[in-house]
């Protein structure tokens, strides 16, 4: 079973500045997607930014870029210039290449709670 | 126009009851799934039904039962809600390819409130 890690509970950094968030991941499969959730406060589960694992390139969306090692597991996420709309939980989460008749599962990790100071 | 729309967004209820939770996507998707976030926001996936059969069915109680009439609507119901069942309950959708890095869309969420 895959398993997605969030060593950082909680984070903090100040407007403008940038910040980095980890995970790690742990499978024996090739094929597999990387993704990082925003949560803010309204709950609402948004997508920030997406990999495919065959892609060597790191992706990036605006202020938000990944860096992704895959030989080492990892997937951090990069947001520069730190707003305080940022705030929010960030979970890590993967996917598998093979979907189950169209059906696939995100695994999730425990999440880090970023907080932006003014 | 909400994508993934949940109904109620918060529901309390007390120990023993029975409740629904309802879920209808206007994208078009052939996928639909409840995931849970316990109190500690953690999610976990419950189900996923693609285009009304049931695909993923997760070590759930089997006092949960999803139900689904038809592609764009997945419900969940509950029998004899325990306290344990308090949490953030989400619906999401997908278009269901085998492949791709395709999006998942989620729902606003149910805060289920068990007293």
């Amino acid at each position: 079973a895959q398993t997605v890690t969030q060593s950082q509970p909680e984070m903090s950094v100040q407007e403008a500045e940038t910040v980095t968030l980890s995970c790690t991941y742990d499978t024996s499969e090739s094929d597999y997607y990387l993704f990082w959730y925003k949560q803010p406060p309204s709950r609402q589960m948004i997508l920030v930014i997406r990999q495919e694992a065959y892609k060597q390139q790191n992706a990036t969306e605006n202020r938000f870029s990944v860096n992704f090692q895959k030989a080492a597991k990892s997937f951090s996420l990069k947001i520069s210039d730190s707003q305080l709309g940022d705030a929010a939980m960030y979970f890590c989460a993967y996917r598998s290449g093979d979907t189950l008749a169209g059906s696939y599962q995100l695994t999730f990790g425990k999440g880090t709670k970023l907080s932006v100071i003014p | 126009d909400t994508a993934v729309s949940q109904t109620p967004k918060y529901l309390v209820t007390q120990m023993g009851n029975d409740k629904s939770i309802k879920c209808e996507q206007n994208l078009g998707h052939d996928t639909m799934y409840w995931y849970k976030q316990d109190s500690k926001k953690f999610l976990k996936i419950m189900f996923s039904y693609n285009n009304k059969e049931l695909i993923i069915n997760e070590t759930v109680p089997n006092r949960f039962s999803p139900k689904s009439p038809d592609k764009a609507h997945l419900n969940l119901h509950i029998n004899s809600l325990e306290l344990g069942d308090s949490a953030v309950y989400f619906c999401a959708s997908s278009q269901g390819s085998h492949r791709g890095v395709e999006k998942l869309f989620f729902g606003s969420g149910t805060q289920l409130s068990v007293l």
